[in-house]
């Protein structure tokens, strides 16, 4: 069974610096999505950043990065230029891309990000 | 696209009573799952329907628990004779449910249970 692991429990950054979220995964499938999910106080979760283990390339999307080295199972988040908006719990996400686990996620346990003004 | 919708967003029980939850996923999205979210743990799988079809359970969900969704649109939850374990947000998700590489979940706001 696939297992998602998230070490740092909370984290803090100040305002316009750069922070990175760890998380690291557990599988034998040679390809899989991995994902980075926002989930601020009391509102609903909205995807971040999405990578396919079969490109080698690193998703980007605006201020937001991965490190994705598949090698050592590991997919970090990098967060540049933060934001008081980027303030809210973050959970990385493994999903298979075969039949039987029909593309359900199995999330990490969250990594809640506190933004210092 | 208004999003994934769910209702109530709140729910107050009481031990032993039954409650029965909503969710609205986005227009055309043939995939919909459910996930239940304890404080401070990331979402669980609880189960998934392509269409009407109730595809996969996963072994949290007990006999108390019952999933539907008719005609492939909205789906229900119903839990029956609630026990105070039962208290968590139940998250609901729709993805398109594409071939290939092109699926993506996306949540809506939750219900929070609260049982006493």
């Amino acid at each position: 069974a696939q297992t998602v692991t998230q070490s740092q429990p909370e984290m803090s950054v100040q305002e316009a610096e750069t922070v990175t979220l760890s998380c690291t995964y557990d599988t034998s499938e040679s390809d899989y999505y991995l994902f980075w999910y926002k989930q601020p106080p009391s509102r609903q979760m909205i995807l971040v950043i999405r990578q396919e283990a079969y490109k080698q390339q690193n998703a980007t999307e605006n201020r937001f990065s991965v490190n994705f080295q598949k090698a050592a199972k590991s997919f970090s988040l990098k967060i540049s230029d933060s934001q008081l908006g980027d303030a809210a719990m973050y959970f990385c996400a493994y999903r298979s891309v075969y039949g039987g686990s029909q593309g359900n996620l199995i999330f990490g346990k969250g990594t809640k990000l506190s933004v210092k003004p | 696209d208004t999003g994934v919708s769910q209702d109530p967003r709140h729910k107050i029980t009481k031990r032993g009573q039954n409650v029965t939850f909503r969710c609205d996923p986005i227009s055309e999205h043939n995939r919909l799952y459910w996930y239940r979210q304890t404080l401070g743990q990331g979402p669980e799988f609880l189960t998934y329907f392509q269409n009407e079809a109730q595809l996969e359970k996963s072994r949290l969900l007990s006999d108390r628990f019952s999933a539907e969704r008719p005609k492939g649109s909205f789906s229900t939850l119903e839990i029956q004779r609630t026990e105070q374990g039962d208290s968590a947000m139940y998250l609901c998700a729709s993805s398109p449910g594409l071939a290939g590489r092109g699926d993506t979940q996306y949540f809506g706001p939750g219900t929070r249970l609260t049982v006493l």
